[in-house]
């Protein structure tokens, strides 16, 4: 079956624009992640959702960025106001969102956010 | 979150066998134990999980000794194609910190 996939694979933008990145999850899984990761670093949790509430918050850096999944699938975050330190890569990923120990995480291709 | 500290890096030639090493001393009674492997330009793929003693996949074993304060990644005769970031986890649900990982090159 499918995996995760995200769009668009890269994006260049002018300082100051807002960008839209999209993930598409595995079909039937209830939980969504997005993570940030900045060239030779580990990845950076943003967000959580679990259906279509996100419990967890904590990642996000500024009130800059915000997300929000609908229809308990498809998901968008969104960077207002674009700054040269957001280039990085965001990578989504989805799981099953069983108890019972921490899920198999299926990540996306990610896409590359260049801002110049 | 439970802080793990692996080493940055590590060197092999095709055919032997990796043993990475993570540290997690302050590891909490419900967390898990779970590595991720990064090629370059994708996202992680899950490799193995578990909680105690030895778990073994078609990819890799991990052991994790009694006091669970470490563990150990092994990868079987390694090949060309092994090289990649080694991320090592520890953590009870969703949230997981990824680190900086283990580079591991794999040399011919």
């Amino acid at each position: 079956g499918a995996g995760v996939s995200q769009s668009p694979s890269n994006k260049v933008t002018e300082k100051g624009k807002d960008v839209e990145l999209r993930c598409d999850p595995i079909s039937g899984h209830t939980a969504l992640y997005w993570y940030r990761q900045s060239l030779g670093q580990g990845l950076e949790f943003l967000i959580y959702f679990q259906g279509n509430s996100a419990p967890d918050k904590s990642g996000l850096p500024s009130d800059r960025f915000s997300a929000e999944r609908t229809g308990g699938s498809v998901s968008t975050l969104t960077i207002q106001r674009t700054q040269q330190e957001d280039s990085a890569v965001y990578l989504c990923a989805s799981s099953a969102g069983t108890s019972g120990g921490p899920n198999e995480q299926f990540f996306g291709p990610g896409t590359r956010l260049t801002v110049l | 979150l439970a802080k793990t500290t692996q080493p940055i890096s590590m060197d092999s030639y095709e055919g032997q066998e990796v043993n990475i090493t993570c540290s997690h001393n302050n590891i909490a009674t419900n967390d898990y134990i779970t590595w991720y492997q990064q090629f370059p330009s994708q996202g992680p793929r899950f490799i193995i999980q578990g909680y105690k003693t030895k778990v073994t996949n078609e990819v890799a074993s991990l052991f994790i000794p009694a006091d669970r304060k470490s563990s150990t990644l092994s990868l079987p005769r390694v090949s060309l194609s092994d090289t990649a970031v080694y991320y090592c986890l520890v953590g009870d649900d969703y949230k997981l910190s990824f680190g900086a990982g283990t580079t591991v090159t794999v040399r011919a």
